[in-house]
């Protein structure tokens, strides 16, 4: 692995179904994030962690839940996905203080 | 509110000439501003990172101008190439350990053949 690879690369999803976005990074960095891109909106970050065993909020979290039980891995849970959560999800790492951030290849997810 | 600009409308150019990306924000003092490159499908690249005490950074043909008293980025690409048409996002970053990145929504260049 060189960098950060996401599974699935897409993924349709009925509405009600529980569905994990997989994350993985082999740079060792502390800090992980997950974004959202939809157009016209950028990307807005759901949920981060500075550090393994720890997570934050970011600017739109609900719906989603995560973990960071070590430093490499980062899921991204969406309990019981909702059409409104149709989106490309990235997510992101980066090393200590004003680190430059580095993405994955995405998972393209539709919820019908 | 903390909000970012950048140009809306996509920035069509010749090749050989020079490209300009605007990225003003609002609400807001960065400690440092980054710009990155995305293709379609796939996830942003970093390019350069500028912090608050420094006007400019240049990275081969790329350079990046700071202005926190406008409080506005400017991303300069000379010599244009076709295989520069992306879109290109600012991003703003706190002081301290908050490593969380505010985002502009991106502005699209085409450089014509």
């Amino acid at each position: 692995i060189a960098g950060i690879t996401q599974a699935p690369t897409s993924q349709i999803l009925a509405a009600g179904r529980r569905m994990t976005l997989r994350c993985t990074q082999d740079m060792r960095h502390n800090a992980m994030y997950w974004y959202r891109q939809d157009l016209g909106l950028g990307l807005r970050l759901i949920h981060y962690s500075n550090t393994a065993g720890t997570t934050g909020k970011g600017e739109v979290p609900d719906g989603y839940s995560v973990s960071r039980a070590n430093t490499d891995d980062f899921p991204l849970t969406l309990a019981s996905a909702v059409p409104s959560q149709t989106s490309v999800y990235f997510c992101a790492s980066s090393d200590q203080g004003a680190g430059e951030q580095f993405f994955g290849p995405g998972t393209r997810l539709t919820v019908l | 509110s903390q909000k970012i600009e950048q140009n809306s409308e996509a920035l069509n150019i010749q090749e050989g000439k020079t490209a300009t990306l605007t990225c003003n924000y609002t609400n807001y003092s960065p400690a440092y501003l980054q710009w990155y490159r995305q293709d379609p499908g796939r996830g942003p690249v970093f390019l350069l990172l500028i912090r608050e005490n420094e006007k400019e950074k240049r990275k081969e043909r790329l350079k990046v101008t700071f202005d926190t008293t406008l409080k506005q980025s400017l991303f300069h690409i000379t010599a244009s190439q076709p295989a520069d048409s992306a879109t290109y996002l600012c991003a703003l970053g706190g002081a301290g350990n908050n490593r969380k990145l505010i985002w502009g929504l991106g502005t699209s260049l085409a450089v014509n053949p």
